[in-house]
């Protein structure tokens, strides 16, 4: 199995909406990722995690709020987001030191 | 904060043809990944070329990595309409934790 899964992949939701993107991996990574891309410009890092704890946040506003439980799984909780955080939503997992592997996305739009 | 500068931005050739892509980073990386991502999708990885490493070729790929220069080329032979997609770099810092997109460049090919 070599998939990250993710879920939903769409989702529209309002400003006083809380929410959950899920993602799934079986491939062993102990190092789990979390980009926002926006249309046409290059995904953008927003978290790290490395077995499980949180190794890098890149300044990304508390309403983003991430979550590993396990060695395969990431959530991203969504809460009271604004129109500009209208976004794909890309979660990707690795070994150390290699390529990532990512999911097809959660295309999210905030009314 | 984006790391790599990508030129061209767009590029229209047409089928049969060869297809190079030039990457531009800042600081010292452990290694420099290639994507490809077909619209509003995820993100497929193409070819890892580590630090020590000045060229790797994978099928119809070719990368160069110049750290002298810090600067990469993606080299794509006997362009088909199948590869018309958005071709990103990606550079991994150091530490191994942060991988960093470039810009981008659209490259469409044409039956």
């Amino acid at each position: 199995d070599t998939e990250v899964t993710q879920t939903p992949k769409h989702l529209v939701m309002g400003m006083t909406n809380k929410k959950s993107l899920k993602c799934e991996q079986h491939m062993g990574h102990r190092a789990m990722y979390w980009y926002k891309q926006k249309a046409k410009k290059p995904p953008e890092l927003m978290f790290v995690y490395s077995y499980e704890k949180l190794s890098i946040n890149e300044s990304v506003p508390s309403r983003f709020s991430p979550e590993c439980p396990n060695s395969s799984l990431l959530n991203l909780h969504l809460h009271a987001l604004q129109p500009e955080d209208s976004a794909l939503y890309l979660c990707a997992s690795s070994h150390p030191y290699e390529k990532l592997f990512f999911g097809s996305g959660t295309q999210l739009s905030v009314l | 904060s984006q790391q790599g500068e990508e030129d061209p931005q767009a590029l229209s050739i047409q089928e049969g043809e060869n297809a190079t892509m030039n990457c531009s980073y800042k600081t010292s990386i452990n290694n420099l990944q290639w994507y490809r991502q077909n619209s509003g999708r995820g993100l497929v990885h193409l070819i890892l070329i580590r630090s020590n490493e000045r060229e790797k070729h994978s099928g119809r790929l070719r990368v160069t990595l110049d750290t002298s220069k810090k600067s990469s080329s993606l080299l794509i032979t006997a362009s088909r309409a199948a590869d018309t997609a958005s071709y990103f770099c990606a550079t991994l810092e150091t530490s191994g934790s942060r991988l960093t997109f470039g810009e981008g460049t659209q490259l469409t090919v044409n039956p």
